[in-house]
């Protein structure tokens, strides 16, 4: 099962910027992208699907450059709340196969 | 909102017996999971399972595992002669299938003493 690589952090960013995590992937035939989050000994939970085209919702925005294999998340106006590890996860052939995870990066949001 | 359910969620055991982690996939998924993660580690894969047989297996998904669907609700993983190793996070997850995302459970942490 090829990887998926991620910078652990921890990024420590104020309360209201911006910020942005990248994630590589390293098998080009990758069907279908996903950003969940982590809290501290809970289980993942779906942030957001990323298509081709780029796609967002609400403060959060997922891209995708297949020529590159990396996906991206930036997340705006960033609240106490969003504190949490951000895993990058990919189906690699698609449809219902396992999913492969990314190691998380651990963002902390500081007031 | 529906969701998966997950019991127990802490199951403690001692080294070399069997347990069974209970799972009840959200009703109308038709694909089911099992994941792991030991602490401090990334999410691990361990086997999918569709239409009452595993369709996909890692490879730490050995003779030590089975998967179960006893009846039209759960779906369960079973680990004899647990190790010290064993010792994790074990999240199931389900979908409806093709690209959907898959949603996760809110894990069992097994403990082998």
């Amino acid at each position: 099962r090829k990887e998926v690589e991620q910078d652990p952090g921890p990024f420590n960013v104020p309360e209201g910027a911006t910020v942005a995590f990248n994630c590589t992937y390293s098998n080009s035939a990758s069907q279908s992208f996903f950003w969940y989050r982590q809290d501290c000994r809970k289980e993942p939970k779906l942030l957001m699907s990323v298509y081709s085209s780029g796609n967002e919702d609400g403060r959060f925005t997922a891209q995708l450059n297949r020529a590159s294999q990396y996906i991206s998340l930036l997340i705006r106006d960033s609240k106490l709340s969003d504190s949490a590890t951000y895993l990058c996860v990919v189906n690699i052939r698609g449809g219902a196969d396992g999913l492969t995870f990314g190691k998380g990066t651990h963002l902390i949001i500081q007031p | 909102e529906p969701e998966v359910t997950q019991t127990p969620s802490h199951q403690v055991t001692q080294m070399g017996q069997e347990v069974i982690l209970r799972c009840v996939p959200i009703s109308n998924h038709l694909y089911f999971y099992w994941y792991r993660q030991i602490l401090g580690q990334k999410v691990e894969f361990l086997v999918s399972f569709y239409n009452n047989e595993i369709s996909e297996k890692s490879e730490i998904f050995d003779d030590q595992f089975s998967v179960e669907r006893p009846d039209g609700s759960n779906f369960t993983l079973k680990i004899r002669s647990t190790k010290l190793e064993d010792s994790a996070m074990y999240f199931c997850a389900s979908t409806g299938g093709g690209y959907q995302p898959q949603h996760f459970g809110d894990g069992t942490r097994l403990s082998i003493l």
